[in-house]
């Protein structure tokens, strides 16, 4: 079965609005997660790396203020699309990673987020 | 069940050689797509290479070149002429048509390194 859950797997909603998207892992402690979205060239844009207990780390061009992150405990990590608007409609999908760096990497199932 | 396996945690290649990442699939949708991406040690994830499941030539892009076996659920990512820039983590992952979210399966990835 799956190893990090993401939730939820699809949003529509309105511009303005603000949706948050959690990322948990099931049975291991995630120290660190990332956050990707997806562009329609196919690739995986990374967004932010986050690890338990401090602040995210944000890649450049990625707004702080509007992905607002936070990695609260070992086995969740929040994302948080403030004021959501119709460019902000994408493919967004989390991964978690154990202890160190050469520990798999696990991905969640992504989220569809649809801005009308 | 997971439904993208990779099997193979670490792979070495000698430089200038090919090498074949293995991945299997498991799916009951008749129309699927197969992806390859690669993570370099920065996080982002790059688009490699896709197969469609109606495709019937196997995908090629450059020195990428997709093994696809349908009746054996398999899409292996061949790399010819390895260079030591292939040194990174290279995710298989799958589109199903059925589940309309358009989500992203990935496996647990393979850390290939290339020797000098």
């Amino acid at each position: 079965g799956a190893v990090v859950s993401q939730h939820p797997s699809r949003v529509i909603c309105k511009s303005g609005t603000s949706v948050k998207i959690e990322c948990r892992s099931l049975d291991f402690q995630a120290t660190t997660m990332f956050w990707y979205r997806q562009f329609p060239k196919k690739s995986l844009m990374l967004m932010a790396t986050s690890n338990e207990g401090s602040k995210a780390t944000y890649e450049q061009g990625v707004e702080k203020d509007k992905f607002l992150i936070n990695h609260a405990s070992l086995t969740l990590s929040t994302l948080t699309v403030t004021s959501a608007h119709p460019e902000d409609s994408s493919f967004y999908i989390c991964s978690a990673r154990a202890l160190s760096s050469h520990q798999p990497q696990h991905f969640g199932d992504g989220t569809r987020l649809s801005i009308l | 069940a997971q439904k993208i396996t990779q099997t193979q945690p670490g792979m070495f290649v000698q430089e200038k050689e090919a090498v074949t990442l293995d991945c299997t699939y498991d799916t009951s949708d008749q129309s699927y797509g197969l992806f390859w991406y690669k993570q370099p040690s920065s996080g982002e994830m790059i688009f490699l290479i896709y197969q469609g499941s109606y495709d019937e030539q196997n995908a090629t892009e450059g020195r990428y070149s997709l093994n696809f076996q349908k009746a054996r659920k398999s899409a292996n990512l061949v790399i010819s002429a390895s260079q030591l820039g292939d040194s990174a983590m290279y995710f298989c992952a799958m589109r199903e048509a059925l589940t309309g979210t358009n989500n992203l399966f990935f496996g647990t990835g393979t850390r290939l390194t290339v020797i000098p």
